[in-house]
């Protein structure tokens, strides 16, 4: 069946580093793929979406592009901050909504 | 703003107790979710409704049930809660319109079964 894998955490870097969480995904058919983005003590928020390949989402200084030859869906940052901090899960859609497991990020200042 | 709201943060109850977990949503989605969050296993569907008194079976339903008299509302049901369902549980609602629709989630409540 579908699923999505992505990298374990958790990831620590300083701030203005660069950021990469990887997420790959097995699916039949052309799926939606989702970041979203856990902060303390919150809820989840959609970061940012793709709804087919070579599509790019973007949001807050994110971006992550749908790379089907790969079945990757990787999301990055070119300079990290203290505030992004969070638990990060990537996501795919197809008939239902299936999450990877997260992956916790801390920036130290 | 949009808002999905969860009636407790925090809850703690007894093995063998009843426990209604409630969600409300003032935007008007015809979808809601039942999630429950662990560490190591991310998100898992418990139910999900796609209309006023319809209901679905997610990935792990057993132990739970739920209920949707109105479209704002949707409650989740422990109808003897057990300590291996201390856990956060994340209700979450969409608009109509199939899976890729953006899901809002509330702030999540923490049980704790003792």
């Amino acid at each position: 069946g579908d699923s999505v894998t992505q990298m374990e955490g958790p990831v620590t870097l300083s701030e203005e580093a660069c950021l990469t969480i990887n997420c790959t995904y097995t699916a039949t058919g052309y799926p939606s793929l989702f970041w979203y983005v856990q902060y303390p003590g919150e809820g989840l928020q959609l970061l940012l979406k793709a709804t087919k390949a070579d599509d790019k989402g973007s949001n807050k200084g994110f971006e992550a592009t749908y790379r089907k030859e790969t079945t990757s869906f990787h999301l990055e940052k070119g300079s990290v901050q203290v505030s992004d901090s969070a638990v990060y899960f990537c996501a795919l859609s197809r008939d239902k909504i299936i999450f990877g497991k997260g992956t916790r990020l801390h920036i130290l200042p | 703003d949009v808002k999905v709201t969860q009636s407790s943060r925090y809850l703690v109850k007894r093995t063998g107790e009843k426990v209604f977990l409630e969600c409300v949503q003032d935007m008007d989605h015809e979808n809601m979710f039942w999630y429950r969050q662990d560490p190591g296993l991310g998100l898992r569907l418990i139910y999900f409704s796609y209309d006023v008194k319809m209901k679905e079976k997610g990935d792990i339903p057993e132990g739970y049930s739920v209920s949707r008299e109105k479209k704002e509302r949707f409650s989740l049901i422990l109808e003897s809660a057990s300590t291996n369902q201390t856990s956060m549980y994340l209700c979450a609602s969409s608009l109509a319109g199939g899976t890729n629709e953006k899901l809002f989630f509330g702030s999540g409540t923490q049980l704790s079964v003792l």
